[in-house]
């Protein structure tokens, strides 16, 4: 089976731009998650998406916003751009039917830089 | 509401040394834990879970054990090797927590030849 792919894979801005990401998920998985990497921050949470619906987001302002498609196929898209948002975008995928205890897979991640 | 406390780095470490690497959390619920492991350059991937208390995951020589009673999920492995550099992530998730993972800070190892 084909891992997580995620799309771009580098990508930079000025601020005040938006940029959206894209994320497919192993087939068969209905799950995807999304995370931001920093160095100082760690891994944090963005949102998780189920059958098309957000089921939970962390605590990130409103510019980060999400979505899934009937392909379980999700969008991240982040709008007026801050140089604070460099980081590695990551998202992983899983079965996810239980409500905890799956594994997730995790994609190569997106590096985004700010200028 | 959930967290996970693992042990700041990083760790160096020669060759053939015994690792630990302490893991702590605090759940309202029954949560699976897992280690997940990113290599330079590379995505995290799982290195090993388990799923309930007492339980103990393992691959690649590494091993953990979920203890209910202390709260932790320490990983240690008792020989390592050059190829085991890498950052170390603990994590927990259960259904209260509203399926979200919740990651520890990370713990950076470096192995010498």
């Amino acid at each position: 089976k084909a891992g997580v792919t995620q799309t771009p894979r580098y990508l930079i801005k000025t601020r005040g731009q938006q940029v959206t990401l894209s994320c497919s998920p192993i087939s068969g998985h209905r799950s995807v998650s999304w995370y931001q990497q920093t160095p100082g921050q760690g891994l944090q949470f963005l949102f998780e998406y189920f059958s098309e619906t957000q089921r939970n987001k962390g605590n990130f302002p409103g510019r980060f916003s999400g979505r899934q498609f009937s392909n379980s196929r999700s969008e991240m898209n982040v709008s007026t751009l801050e140089l604070g948002d460099s980081a590695l975008y990551l998202c992983a995928s899983s079965l996810e039917t239980s409500g905890g205890g799956d594994t997730q897979y995790f994609g190569p991640g997106t590096r985004l830089t700010v200028l | 509401g959930n967290s996970v406390t693992q042990m700041e780095g990083p760790v160096t470490l020669s060759e053939e040394a015994f690792l630990t690497i302490n893991c702590t959390y605090t759940a309202t619920g029954y949560p699976s834990l897992f280690w997940y492991v990113q290599y330079p350059g590379e995505g995290l991937q799982l290195l090993l879970k388990a799923t309930k208390a007492d339980d103990k995951g393992s691959n690649k020589g590494f091993e953990a054990t979920y203890r209910k009673e202390t709260t932790s999920f320490h990983l240690e492995k008792g020989s390592v090797q050059v190829s085991d550099s890498a950052v170390y992530f603990c994590a927990l998730s259960d259904s209260t927590g509203g399926f979200k993972t919740i990651f520890g800070a990370g713990t950076r190892l470096f192995v010498k030849a």
